[in-house]
């Protein structure tokens, strides 16, 4: 099994709102990351955590809070969004060793509209 | 810091024609490097991975190669066809076997 699976697929919410976006993968994987991918631009690096600590913050604000509960699961909770925020959010996977086959696995990603 | 060029940034060729897709990295002290197709509003699907040590990868009609000293790789797609047509994305795993960066990318389009 190589899927990685984000939910929801579409989130709408008000720059006030709280709501959270899911990863979820069972490959064994010990890093997981989120990215930020805006319409006709490559993805963006926000998070890294690597054996459910937190690696990498690429200097992301803190309107943006991941959490890693455990090593199949990784959430994004978000908080006074901007509309710029609005973007494709998208969840991968990696085995997590220092080490050339590290390849990344995505999720199809959380379309995020903040109106 | 890495910084990944591709080019060219949208193509278009008939169906059947063989083509090659180019990446450029700024930083050879790369783990890996990694090719990637996304269709408009997915995620990304991974087609090739070609280690540091590597200097070629195959994958059906896809091959994809690695200079590293040259700081190079590129996608060939032999016979081309309309299920091709996607963004292609390259991204090299560096600084740090946790850091990847994606390349701008190059819009395919196969036209029957």
């Amino acid at each position: 099994d190589t899927e990685v699976t984000q939910t929801p697929k579409h989130l709408v919410m008000g720059m006030t709102n709280k709501k959270s976006l899911k990863c979820e993968q069972h490959m064994g994987h010990r890093a997981m990351y989120w990215y930020k991918q805006k319409a006709k631009k490559p993805p963006e690096l926000m998070f890294v955590y690597s054996y459910e600590k937190l690696s990498i913050n690429e200097s992301v604000p803190s309107r943006f809070s991941p959490e890693c509960p455990n090593s199949s699961l990784l959430n994004l909770h978000l908080h006074a969004l901007q509309p710029e925020d609005s973007a494709l959010y998208l969840c991968a996977s990696s085995q997590g060793q220092a080490s050339s086959y590290n390849e990344q696995f995505f999720g199809p990603g959380t379309r995020l509209t903040v109106l | 810091k890495q910084e990944v060029t591709q080019i060219p940034a949208a193509l278009s060729v008939p169906e059947g024609e063989n083509l090659v897709l180019n990446c450029s990295f700024t930083d050879s002290a790369i783990y890996n490097l990694q090719w990637f197709r996304q269709d408009p509003g997915k995620g990304l699907t991974s087609l090739l991975l070609i280690q540091s040590s590597q200097r070629e990868q195959t994958s059906g009609r896809l091959n994809a190669s690695l200079d590293k000293s040259s700081g190079r790789s590129t996608l060939y797609i032999a016979a081309s066809q309309p299920g091709d047509s996607a963004t292609y994305l390259c991204a090299v795993l560096s600084g740090g076997y946790q850091k990847v960066t994606f390349g701008t990318g190059t819009k395919l389009q196969v036209i029957p």
